[in-house]
């Protein structure tokens, strides 16, 4: 099943303390993309990807990392995590070069006190 | 930045009647993109429409677009229960090439259907 996994699901964290949040498809696309949709301000682009070992920030890129080292693969990082990165999260990927749907994976709902 | 914006923010119906929301946003497209979120969960992408296209159907959905005006429509008919959700429109500028595909959606309008 054509499919974009996150994981993990729900995550509850404390200030600083670093964090990975994985993501992977299974559709051999060349673009993914993260996301985070906080009430009030829809879903804003964190980072993206265009291809392995391409990255480029989004709107949103303060205090996050991402790396592609495979193409399945886009972890997303949060080194220092902070209370106001309390979000919702969601990876995508897509690969059609002239209309680029969207698959979204599941979302990670992450809370950081 | 965001630049879909969308009308109405919430929309309450009974089951069989018709939904329609609608999306504008202000730079040039290469197209114009539908997607549908149940509370808490990923997206899911309806229906496509390129900028020199006007109407596309699928189902129980029609989409419109009207590029002088920078707007689009998605008319739901026939609506049931389980088309609650949140609606999304989501544009891809005409230099997505360069962009990772990237999508500005709009702030979503929350449809809901009473049986």
């Amino acid at each position: 099943e054509a499919q974009v996994t996150q994981n993990p699901r729900y995550l509850i964290t404390v200030t600083g303390k670093k964090l990975t949040v994985t993501c992977s498809q299974n559709m051999n696309h060349e673009y993914m993309s993260w996301y985070r949709q906080d009430p009030g301000l829809g879903l804003r682009q964190i980072y993206y990807s265009m291809n392995v070992e391409v990255t480029d920030k989004g709107d949103v890129p303060e205090g996050y990392k991402v790396s592609r080292k495979e193409k399945r693969n886009f972890p997303l990082i949060l080194e220092s995590p902070s209370p106001n990165q309390t979000s919702l999260y969601f990876c995508a990927s897509s690969n059609s070069r002239t209309t680029y749907e969207q698959y979204f994976g599941p979302g990670t709902r992450l809370t950081v006190t | 930045s965001q630049q879909g914006e969308e009308d109405p923010q919430a929309l309450s119906i009974q089951e069989g009647e018709n939904a329609t929301m609608n999306c504008s946003y202000k730079t040039s497209i290469n197209n114009l993109q539908w997607y549908r979120q149940n509370s808490g969960r990923g997206l899911v992408h309806l229906i496509l429409i390129r900028s020199n296209e006007r109407e596309k159907h699928s189902g129980r959905l029609r989409v419109t677009l009207d590029t002088s005006k920078k707007s689009s429509s998605l008319l739901i008919t026939a609506s049931r229960a389980a088309d609650t959700a949140s609606y999304f429109c989501a544009t891809a500028d005409r230099g997505i090439y360069n962009q990772g595909g990237k999508l500005i959606f709009g702030q979503g309008t929350e449809l809901s259907v009473k049986p």
